[in-house]
């Protein structure tokens, strides 16, 4: 079966220090990835997605990047944290086929910027 | 733009009863629909999902139901058990293309009581 990880699963970090968050997915080959930002009350914002290794795409200007170094790991990073980088991040990973497949996500990092 | 909204934010019930959770979608082109539990401190999970192409899906204890005459969608929960209690999302995908552009409801939070 396939699994989804996420770490760490809480952080504190200072404004202006760098993030790096990780995820890695097991028991597929090729999957989508994504970020998503969940905020307290909202919905969940998506913030990059990727078909590939290497091949990203941003859905908002922000902070933050991601990158994918290896088919099954998806990195969330940023050079210089700010106040409102604060939120629920979410990785999440879909079979990649031409019909349509449910999103399935990790159990998110709660970043806090301080 | 196009949303998808939630009628009611909080729903009380009785352990036993059934569990009715509503959801509004603006998007006439939407073909694909998923509905996710989230419990405190994790992230979504898939529950069930419907394609545009049917009005209802079954699964365990669960069913969706699709009206798009007037866009809505709903998820029964039968004999909801105290387990049932978390955050309940809907989300659509807009018609065509692959099924990254999923766009989520901000959330019902269904507790129930002992």
């Amino acid at each position: 079966s396939q699994t989804i990880h996420q770490w760490p699963a809480t952080l504190v970090q200072p404004v202006g220090s760098p993030l790096s968050l990780e995820c890695t997915v097991e028991g597929t080959s090729n999957p989508n990835l994504y970020w998503y930002r969940q905020a307290a009350g909202r919905g969940l914002q998506l913030l990059f997605y990727s078909v590939g290794i290497g091949q990203i795409s941003s859905e908002v200007p922000q902070n933050l990047s991601a990158s994918r170094p290896q088919d099954r790991q998806f990195i969330l990073s940023s050079k210089k944290l700010l106040l409102s980088d604060s939120g629920f991040y979410l990785c999440a990973w879909s079979v990649q086929s031409g019909g349509v497949s449910p999103l399935h996500f990790g159990n998110g990092t709660r970043l806090t910027v301080t | 733009g196009e949303s998808v909204g939630l009628h009611l934010p909080t729903l009380s019930v009785q352990e036993g009863d059934n569990s009715i959770i509503n959801c509004a979608y603006s998007n006439s082109a939407s073909d694909y629909f998923i509905w996710y539990k989230q419990e405190s401190g994790k992230g979504p999970q898939f529950i069930i999902d419907i394609r545009s192409n049917m009005d209802k899906r079954q699964g365990q204890r669960v069913t969706v139901l699709l009206n798009k005459t007037v866009k809505h969608l709903s998820l029964q929960i039968a004999a909801t058990q105290p387990g049932d209690s978390a955050v309940y999302f809907c989300a659509e995908k807009g018609g065509g293309g692959s099924n990254y552009k999923l766009t989520f409801g901000k959330g019902t939070l269904l507790t129930v009581n002992p």
